[in-house]
């Protein structure tokens, strides 16, 4: 199992661009997840997903976009990128229907925004 | 809501040393609790877990049980290595919501030869 992949590792944008940070996982995990993460402030949930066609906001979901066409892609698109979304993106997925499953964990994308 | 509460960092300590990273926690139903480990450059990776109150989740010569009672799970680990050194973060999964893992905001630990 690959487990959870992301890509790209690195991404350097300008203001006002768009793209879609990419996330796949192969463990046939109905629940997914996006994260970022800035220094000092942890991990803060962008948005979710609970299955293909489900999709919910979490904490920070403004500016970012997300859809689920398959249960092993959940892409993260940004659709005009600001220097506020700097940041490092984790994509997580998860089984859904109890407490006691854990989240694993991409490698993570590292964004800046110029 | 629910919510996690870890201590601040950066927690330095000698090769050898006791570590206690103290973390609580907020519910409204019965959650599962974990703790994470991120090594620099990487993405979190699971530690140890405990479902039910008095489980005592350990990996790697690190512990920590889950105490219903005054609503902690601290991360104990009797002689740190220099491989240690991480960010370490507690996190809750509440039975009363599958959808949503709450974060703690991470402990830096430096471990010194």
């Amino acid at each position: 199992n690959a487990g959870v992949t992301q890509t790209p590792k690195f991404q350097v944008l300008k203001t006002g661009q768009s793209m879609t940070l990419q996330c796949a996982q192969d463990m046939n995990h109905e629940y997914m997840s996006w994260y970022r993460q800035d220094p000092g402030m942890g991990l803060r949930l962008i948005h979710y997903s609970v299955g293909a066609g489900i999709t919910d906001q979490g904490e920070v979901p403004n500016g970012y976009n997300v859809s689920r066409s398959t249960t092993e892609d959940f892409p993260l698109r940004l659709l005009s990128a600001a220097p506020s979304q700097t940041s490092v993106y984790f994509c997580a997925s998860s089984y859904p229907r109890a407490a006691y499953n854990e989240q694993f964990f991409g490698p993570g994308t590292r964004l800046t925004v110029l | 809501g629910d919510s996690v509460t870890q201590m601040e960092g950066p927690v330095t300590l000698s090769e050898e040393a006791f570590l206690t990273i103290n973390c609580t926690y907020t519910a409204t139903g019965y959650p599962s609790l974990f703790w994470y480990v991120q090594y620099p450059g990487e993405g979190l990776q699971l530690l140890l877990k405990a479902t039910k109150a008095d489980d005592k989740g350990s990996n790697k010569g690190f512990e920590a049980t889950y105490r219903k009672e005054t609503t902690s799970f601290h991360l104990e680990k009797g002689s740190v290595q220099v491989s240690d050194s991480a960010v370490y973060f507690c996190a809750l999964r509440d039975r009363s919501n599958f959808n949503k893992f709450y974060f703690g905001s991470g402990t830096k630990l430096n471990v010194k030869p």
